[in-house]
Parts: C-alpha cells; sequence; structure tokens
C-alpha cells in the first residue's frame, strides 16, 4: 500500500517549457487535490478533483491545468512554465471532499529558470 | 475571508520542556480543523482532526484541543524526533482547506 505517489521528484524546466507532473493514489479515495507550497506562503490549493469525472479551481490556478484520468490518477500540467512556478508541488487525496483528513504525496520540486 | 494564524513562526525547546504551539483562525462555518507534521523535503502527514469546540485528540506526547476560535497543539516532554513542522487547516462551508504557514519545533537533545 504505497498511499500517494508522485513523479518526478525534483525537476529544472527553462521558462516557456512544459511538463506534467503524475500523481497516483491506491486508497481508493475520491477525492484528489494539487497544492504548491512556497516560503512563507504555506501550502495553497491549486485545483481539485471532488470525484472522477470534475475538477474545479482552488486559489490559485492560473498557469496550470489538471486532468483527472481516472480514479486513482490526477494529473497537473504546466503549459508554459514561468519562474513564478518554482515551488514544491504536492498531491494529496481524501476519501470524499470535505471534512475528510487528507494524505499527501512525497512532493515535486521544481525549478523554473 | 478564511485566514489561519500559526504563532510562533519557530520554537526552540529541550528535550523533556513541554509547550503548546497556536492556531487561530477566522472561519464561517468551521466543519473541521486539522493537523499535520511535516519532515523536512517530506509531504505533510496527517495527525488530528477536530470537528466542534471543546473536542480533544491525543497521540503519544502530542495532545490537540479547539475552541471556538484557536487551537492549541499541546506537547508534552518531548524528544528530538518530534522536530518538525506541526501545520494547521481548517475547512469551511466552500470544502476547500485553508492552511496556515506552519511552526517550526526544534527539540534539542
Amino acid at each position: 500500500n504505497a498511499g500517494v505517489t508522485q513523479t518526478p521528484k525534483f525537476q529544472v524546466l527553462k521558462t516557456g517549457q512544459s511538463m506534467t507532473l503524475q500523481c497516483a493514489q491506491d486508497m481508493n479515495h475520491n477525492s484528489m487535490y494539487w497544492y504548491r507550497q512556497d516560503p512563507g506562503m504555506g501550502l495553497r490549493l491549486i485545483y481539485y478533483s471532488a470525484s472522477e469525472g470534475t475538477t474545479d479551481k482552488g486559489e490559485v490556478p492560473n498557469g496550470y491545468n489538471v486532468s483527472r484520468l481516472n480514479k486513482r490518477e490526477f494529473s497537473l500540467r504546466l503549459e508554459s512554465a514561468a519562474p513564478s512556478q518554482t515551488s514544491v508541488y504536492f498531491c494529496a487525496s481524501s476519501e470524499n471532499n470535505g471534512p475528510y483528513e487528507q494524505y499527501f504525496g512525497p512532493g515535486t520540486r521544481l525549478t523554473v529558470t | 475571508e478564511d485566514q489561519v494564524t500559526q504563532s510562533p513562526e519557530a520554537l526552540r525547546l529541550q528535550e523533556g520542556e513541554s509547550s503548546s504551539l497556536n492556531c487561530s483562525y477566522t472561519v464561517s462555518g468551521l466543519r473541521g480543523l486539522f493537523w499535520y507534521r511535516q519532515d523536512p523535503g517530506k509531504g505533510p502527514e496527517f495527525l488530528f482532526t477536530l470537528y466542534s469546540a471543546g473536542e480533544e485528540k491525543e497521540k503519544e506526547r502530542l495532545k490537540a484541543t479547539l475552541t471556538k476560535k484557536e487551537s492549541f497543539l499541546h506537547i508534552t516532554a518531548p524528544k528530538p524526533e518530534d522536530s518538525a513542522t506541526y501545520l494547521c487547516a481548517v475547512q469551511a462551508p466552500s470544502q476547500k482547506l485553508v492552511f496556515g504557514q506552519g511552526t517550526r519545533l526544534t527539540i534539542n537533545p
């Protein structure tokens, strides 16, 4: 039981390049989330998927797109990376969208130069 | 606007020296308050959920309490392995979690 897994662990991009961050969970959870964590800012929600087939914007969605591929997988895409997107990205999942604890992956450290 | 403020930003204790971390929140209609532990280079690890004022939860040396305006994470006789950043988050009727900036706790042997 791996919980929430994320790939890659580290990535360096040049401004304007694109990439997709992958996330998968094996807990049969319905809801999945993408956060970014920046020094002094705390964790901020980018996008979430309350259930398979649905996605919604969070607090900081600009510059990102998401795909809920199936119940297990939720990907985050940066179409044209910018230095302001340098951050640590975390995927999380929960049983349902509501007052349920969220379980986090190990994170992807992204640097955009 | 839903807000979470954690204090202090950093706390350094000697092994065995008990203390408390504070999480103050403003939210209309609290659905739940969550505490997480985060080690350097790792994702947050779930500790507790509190749903209503007066509720308490315990796990080993940690005890979380909740009032209508704040939550405390009490740490009793801490050990060096309790060193981590502790995050507080609240869930409002919007269903989204709002996180505080965390308290970085260091326990010296």
